[in-house]
């Protein structure tokens, strides 16, 4: 149980162009959903908190409008990477949990984004 | 600000060592602290939890400690296997996860 995808797993992508990554929880409802980058060899960096059917919240330092992120419905979230640049080429993570709890969460297996 | 640190950065040893993993966190006001593995472009598994009123918690040959007064915790692997390989990366609750910068540990056979 308690399981996370992610889709794609990895994308290459031009400079300017927008790119959607989908994170869904297969077999939980998920109340809240956490988006998170990693850059190479280094920890994870949460981006974002979203609660289904409200605005996500957005951490110190992460442009809102360039990380769009929805959360639909129960099972489905997705980061919209918008004009993308190549310092946007990161390793993007996503987890969910049913609870809401920070410390309940469950995570997909990620998504390589190269933006060339 | 709550800064997670983890010591060694990276660490090879061969299979059958006992090891101890170090997380570090510079504020004791924390709900819990997990632990979890992370293999090599993949996503995070959880292996450990422990609450803040906790001192310890095990799974298997993997024990965790935590003293939040002195901002510490361990993660002890015995008996280590080839299939442990990954990077170990601890993390702190006060109301979101904060993680630490991770050990990459490499046991060879």
């Amino acid at each position: 149980g308690a399981v996370v995808s992610q889709h794609p797993s990895w994308v290459i992508c031009k400079s300017g162009t927008s790119v959607k990554i989908e994170c869904r929880s297969l077999d939980f409802q998920a109340t809240t959903m956490f988006w998170y980058r990693q850059f190479p060899k280094q920890s994870l960096m949460l981006m974002a908190t979203s609660n289904e059917g409200s605005k996500a919240t957005y951490e110190q330092g992460v442009e809102k409008d360039k990380f769009l992120i929805n959360h639909a419905s129960l099972t489905l979230s997705t980061l919209t990477v918008t004009s993308a640049h190549p310092e946007d080429s990161s390793f993007y993570i996503c987890s969910a949990s049913s609870k809401g709890l920070a410390y309940e969460q469950y995570f997909g297996p990620g998504t390589r984004l190269t933006v060339t | 600000k709550q800064e997670v640190t983890q010591i060694p950065a990276a660490l090879s040893v061969p299979e059958g060592e006992n090891l101890v993993l170090n997380c570090s966190f510079t504020d004791s006001a924390i709900y819990n602290l997990q632990w979890f593995r992370q293999d090599p472009g993949k996503g995070l598994t959880s292996l450990l939890l422990i609450q803040s009123s906790q001192r310890e918690q095990t799974s298997g040959r993997l024990n965790a400690s935590l003293d939040k007064s002195s901002g510490r915790s361990t993660l002890y692997i015995a008996a280590s296997q080839p299939g442990d390989s990954a990077t170990y990366l601890c993390a702190v609750v006060p109301d979101k996860l904060i993680f630490g910068t991770g050990t990459r540990l490499q046991v060879f056979p």
